[in-house]
């Protein structure tokens, strides 16, 4: 079965950082492209951050382009999200999110097949 | 920027059928854009319910079918039941890694 596990939200104030990590089990994670997407309390979806699974290929949304930044161990299973200058815009409920068609985006089939359950992320002074 | 677009929400009596809707405010969707949707109820992470446009995700009931209506994707459910009664999700992969999500559509059931 597979499980992604996310853990390091919390609270923290305008213009800090947090480190975010996931940690999976239940498939090869060497295989598979990994992302974070965020939820803001009340509102939709929003896709944050891919890596590839040899990590050589790395991709942003424009709202932490810059700073944000994703990672992954792969002796460890872990996917990580540095977050930097962080502002309110950025509390939200992050997800790690396993891709489910391979090591690339845009590589077999095209979606994303499993979620964490997430970590709150709150900004606030 | 690249804006997808959803009806923000949407009724449906018990047992009847609904179509939501996932489009681009500038463009068509297409299956090139490999639209998936995602359902999700408070508190829980989504659950994928189509990809590719029409294939259902494993466990899915058969209720739930995708295809490509005119210049956007849709999403019928039929034979509506209250459990259905959430949010659901709609993405389009973009190219290039990356992928944009529509803000969403409240089902109500009643």
């Amino acid at each position: 079965e597979v499980q992604l596990v996310e853990s390091g939200g919390g609270l923290v104030k305008p213009g800090g950082s947090l480190r975010l990590s996931c940690a999976t089990s239940g498939f090869i994670f060497t295989s598979y492209n990994m992302n974070w997407v965020r939820q803001a309390p009340g509102k939709g979806l929003e896709w944050v951050s891919s890596i590839s699974s040899s990590s050589a290929y790395i991709y942003y949304a424009d709202s932490v382009k810059g700073r944000f930044t994703i990672s992954r161990d792969n002796a460890k299973n872990s996917l990580y999200l540095q977050m930097d200058s962080l502002g309110a815009e950025d509390t939200a409920v992050y997800f790690c999110v396993k891709y489910a068609g391979g090591a690339v985006p845009g590589s077999g089939d095209v979606y994303f097949d499993h979620w964490g359950q997430g970590t709150l992320v709150t900004v606030s002074s | 920027q690249t804006v997808v677009t959803q009806e923000p929400s949407f009724s449906v009596s018990p047992g009847g059928t609904v179509t939501l809707t996932c489009g681009l405010r500038s463009g068509s969707v297409s299956t090139n854009y490999y639209p998936s949707w995602y359902q999700q109820t408070p508190g829980q992470p989504p659950r994928t319910l189509v990809y590719s446009t029409d294939s259902r995700s494993s466990g899915v009931p058969d209720r739930f079918s995708g295809s490509i209506l005119g210049n956007k994707a849709a999403l019928t459910i039929t034979g509506a039941q209250a459990d259905d009664e959430c949010d659901y999700y709609c993405v389009l992969y973009m190219g290039g890694g990356i992928w944009v999500f529509g803000g969403g559509t409240k089902l109500t059931v009643l």
